[in-house]
């Protein structure tokens, strides 16, 4: 089954400098990965994916992600961090379903993402 | 575009009551989710609906769970009876499809309803 991993509950980190949250993967086949963010009280919301093609994956709210398939990683960047950013974060990998041939989404654990002012 | 609604957006029962969610996808979405995320935990899959039908319900605890998706539109998760374990958050999410087309289609999802079970 695929699976992903978000070694870091929480990351904390000054406003203006860059942040890097954690994700590796394990699966059979081509990985298809994303990164989602959660605010308080609200639902999940789409980042960026990687699905092939340049391993720099550019995304929204000036996200970006890495994908490195030698360390099986796939880490969310940004440049200069915000304290809007401010949320937890979520890695995550499609699995075809077995037996069902149907896209699911599976999910880490999460990341706390601290921006201090 | 409007967002994927669900209601209510907060409950608390009581152990042994029963609760039901509802969830309105985004308009000409063919696929539907339910997922629970329990603090400190990612959301999990508990069923995914393919138009009306069910095609993935296999972490649906079916002796206490149960959900269905009448028309093709409009979905409804219950419990009953509720355990303390099922404190949860419930989101819902709808995608354009989600079958064997290798394109992924995005998953829209709504803000959640926060269950507290006592």
């Amino acid at each position: 089954a695929q699976s992903v991993a978000q070694p870091e509950d929480q990351v904390n980190v000054a406003e203006g400098n860059p942040l890097t949250v954690k994700c590796t993967y394990s699966v059979s086949g081509n990985p298809y990965l994303f990164w989602y963010v959660q605010y308080p009280n609200r639902g999940l919301q789409f980042l960026l994916k990687y699905i092939t093609g340049d391993n720099l994956v550019k995304g929204s709210y000036g996200f970006e992600a890495e994908f490195n398939k030698s360390q099986t990683s796939f880490h969310l960047k940004k440049p200069s961090a915000l304290v809007s950013d401010s949320a937890l974060y979520f890695c995550a990998v499609r699995d075809m379903g077995t037996g069902t041939g149907f896209q699911k989404l599976v999910f880490g654990t999460g990341t706390r993402l601290l921006v201090s002012p | 575009e409007a967002g994927v609604a669900q209601s209510p957006r907060y409950k608390i029962i009581e152990k042994r009551q029963s609760v039901a969610f509802w969830c309105n996808p985004i308009s000409g979405h063919a696929t539907l989710y339910w997922y629970q995320q329990i603090l400190g935990q990612g959301p999990k899959l508990l069923i995914q609906f393919q138009n009306n039908g069910v095609v993935d319900d296999s972490q649906l605890p079916k002796d206490r769970f149960s959900a269905e998706r009448l028309k093709g539109v409009d979905s409804t998760l219950k419990i009953q009876p509720a355990k303390l374990e099922d404190s949860a958050v419930y989101l819902c999410a709808s995608s354009l499809r989600g079958d064997r087309d290798r394109v992924h289609n995005e998953q829209f999802f709504g803000p959640g309803t926060r269950l507290t079970v006592l």
